[in-house]
């Protein structure tokens, strides 16, 4: 077990609608990156965030958004959810350090959200 | 751009024989690579790591071999146990980055 901690497990949206997923870090650990598994492919990287701030992005539009709040845990929100949206949602915490090199990241159970 | 490549979808093998996943990359920057294995409705666990100054690292029945010229990296698994069954994925970063970027997953079915 790693100790991240995601929540809901599984949700069901209508096309359109916004959707918060929210994530606890391992303990101990200072950056939270989210990826989107579809299914049959590998984890896809949206963005990180480190000291509460976006430290980078991936191949997403700005719909998803995200947080971080002082005790390092996270959300990920998405707005106008679209049927493509489909997909595990996977949070990931690690610590990072000041070189940014080594930095094995620990993922939690997943959001399964569904795009009806 | 896939930049971490795994081209075998699956592999089948039985239960006490060696078990071998193969990963591909594109980027020389990329100086940390990671091994995870993931069951149905499970998120990935972490398995084994590999910095680019070492050509392999051993942790159990578990060892990743690195081959930088190539840009190939391979798992092996000896001995297989069918509870190895499960999505192996294959994961690079490099220092300075922000992400880890992974691989399309092998599918492992050991056979009892």
């Amino acid at each position: 077990e790693t100790g991240v901690t995601q929540s809901p497990t599984h949700l069901i949206k209508t096309r359109g609608q916004q959707v918060t997923l929210r994530c606890s870090s391992q303990s101990g650990h200072n950056t939270v990156s989210w990826y989107q598994q579809a299914l049959g492919q590998g984890p896809q990287f949206i963005f990180q965030y480190y000291r509460e701030e976006e430290n980078g992005r991936g191949n997403f539009p700005p719909r998803f958004s995200g947080l971080q709040f002082p005790n390092y845990s996270s959300e990920l929100n998405v707005n106008a959810l679209e049927l493509d949206d489909s997909a595990l949602y996977l949070c990931a915490s690690s610590f990072r350090t000041v070189r940014g090199s080594g930095n094995t990241i620990y993922f939690g159970e997943g959001s399964w959200l569904t795009v009806v | 751009d896939q930049q971490v490549k795994q081209n075998s979808p699956s592999l089948s093998v039985q239960e006490g024989r060696i078990s071998i996943l193969n990963c591909d990359y594109t980027n020389s920057m990329f100086d940390y690579f990671l091994w995870y294995k993931k069951y149905p409705a499970e998120g990935p666990t972490f398995l084994i790591s590999i910095s680019s100054i070492k050509d392999k690292n051993e942790d159990g029945r578990f060892t990743v071999f690195l081959n930088k010229s190539a840009k190939h990296l391979s798992l092996h698994i000896v001995p297989s146990q069918p509870g190895d069954s499960a999505v192996y994925f294959c994961a690079a970063s490099r220092t300075g980055g922000f992400k880890t970027i992974f691989g399309a997953g092998t599918r492992l079915f050991v056979k009892a």
